[in-house]
């Protein structure tokens, strides 16, 4: 166990719905990071939050959505879903505060199939 | 913009050594890191470097060229359940809002 819980494992639905990602992260780190993997694809980086602000953005799609609560657990929202949007979802927690950190550590992941 | 390459597949067998190679084109550098993943598993920590030389942590080693953009992760005394995706990964800034931008993994698959 990472310390980092995400849920849930998997996740079944159809084209047009909308899904949440839960993601608590380890005890004591302010960051969350929502990283995308799709079939054969590296990990594409969605979104930042550290301690409840948003802090960094990748290529995240206008359809999702994502925010970090003042228990430090996050969210992510993926609307409109499409046949595409298949992959595995990662969170992973950092301390990100100054100095050098080993701390990205990733949850266990949520698997999403749209059908 | 952000570039990190590494070789799609490598084969190697049991008990051997193997050497895989990442370099790097991004905006900013603050440490390189290793991952390992198993597949449908998250990855997880290997090894770190911010300053150029060799880091060795038992079996695995890691050695960063800040200067070339380049890195490698060696493997010595292959076994069997280090068959799995070896991600290479930048992190782009210090502190806050610092992110790991990752390459597209090398599979590796270790042969008896």
């Amino acid at each position: 166990d990472s310390g980092v819980t995400q849920t849930p494992k998997h996740l079944i639905t159809a084209t047009g719905q909308r899904v949440t990602l839960r993601c608590s992260p380890r005890s004591g780190d302010l960051s969350v990071y929502w990283y995308q993997q799709s079939l054969d694809q590296g990990l594409q980086f969605l979104i930042q939050y550290y301690n409840g602000e948003e802090r960094a953005k990748g290529n995240i799609l206008e359809r999702f959505s994502a925010q970090q609560f003042p228990d430090l657990h996050s969210e992510l929202n993926l609307s409109s879903l499409e046949l595409g949007d298949s992959a595995l979802y990662f969170c992973a927690s950092s301390v990100a505060r100054t100095g050098p950190n080993y701390g990205y550590t990733f949850g266990s992941g949520t698997r999403l199939t749209v059908v | 913009g952000q570039n990190i390459d590494q070789p799609t597949e490598m084969t190697a067998t049991e008990g051997a050594i193997v050497q895989i190679n990442c370099t790097y084109q991004t905006s900013g550098f603050n440490g390189l890191f290793w991952y390992q993943q198993h597949a449908g598993e998250a990855p997880t920590f290997l090894s770190y470097n911010v300053l150029d030389g060799l880091e060795e942590k038992g079996r695995f080693s890691s050695f960063l060229s800040r200067s070339k953009g380049y890195s490698y992760l060696l493997l010595k005394e292959l076994q069997m359940k280090d068959s799995a995706s070896y991600l290479c990964a930048v992190r782009d800034r210090a502190g806050q809002g610092g992110k790991l931008i990752f390459g597209q993994g090398t599979e590796l698959s270790v042969k008896p």
